[in-house]
């Protein structure tokens, strides 16, 4: 497909595990973000990637939390010994490269829901 | 200080008529845009439509406007003609370009919107 691809749909883990997610931006998009939504409030930003610059990494709420991405290709969004509070819905969008009209929108996957039991 | 404010968590509107989403914001960037985005219950963040804070007219997207008052920094959503898919969560979100060097967005609380036959 031509959009924004995230996978696991779904991820249920138990406290203290590790888990790994994926997001598989669209063709030619050079600029990744991540952010976290959870349950009935706004989106949160986690981490940016832009070409071969390096990461804004400012919305990471903890080290246990960090983010890779290969050149414009695919970024994983890795929690380490995940903890209750980081049960939300983990949201990936691309953009077009944000130069300084920076009017490109982001288009977003439908997320990975992770449960924290 | 809250970047974005969004001070109606809930609105009903019959079908066919128009209702206006409100939203401020706040920052001292001379340059900045502001989007707003649909989510509907199904979880996808669907792009509406897009303002920037040097555009001289208000934002138009088919039934939806954005009627941008600088001064008062204000940028509400109007959408005509109410549809019942228009039920959703809609986000207003703001990105910053100078201040910051930010690229990512900062999302308000959003507002549900029901539209009622």
């Amino acid at each position: 497909g031509a959009g924004v691809s995230q996978s696991p749909s779904n991820k249920v883990t138990e406290k203290g595990k590790d888990v790994e997610l994926r997001c598989d931006p669209i063709s030619g998009h050079t600029a990744l973000y991540w952010y976290r939504q959870r349950l009935g409030q706004g989106l949160e930003f986690l981490i940016y990637f832009q070409g071969n610059s390096a990461p804004d990494k400012s919305g990471l709420p903890s080290d246990r939390f960090s983010a890779e991405r290969t050149g414009e290709s695919v970024s994983t969004l890795t929690i380490q010994r995940t903890q209750q509070e980081d049960s939300a819905v983990y949201l990936c969008a691309s953009s077009e490269s944000t130069g300084a009209d920076g009017n490109q929108p982001q288009h977003f996957g439908d997320g990975t829901r992770l449960s924290i039991l | 200080a809250q970047k974005i404010t969004q001070t109606q968590p809930g609105m009903f509107v019959q079908e066919k008529e128009a209702v206006t989403l409100d939203c401020t914001y706040d920052t001292s960037d001379p340059s900045y845009g502001l989007f707003w985005y649909k989510q509907p219950s199904s979880g996808e963040m669907i792009f509406l439509i897009y303002q920037g804070s040097y555009d001289q007219q208000n934002a138009t997207e088919g039934r939806y406007s954005l009627n941008f008052q600088k001064a008062r920094k204000s940028a509400n959503l109007v959408i005509s003609a109410s549809q019942l898919g228009d039920s959703a969560m809609y986000f207003c979100a703001m990105r910053e370009y100078l201040d910051t060097g930010r690229r990512a967005l900062t999302f308000g609380s959003g507002t549900r919107l029901q539209v009622q036959p």
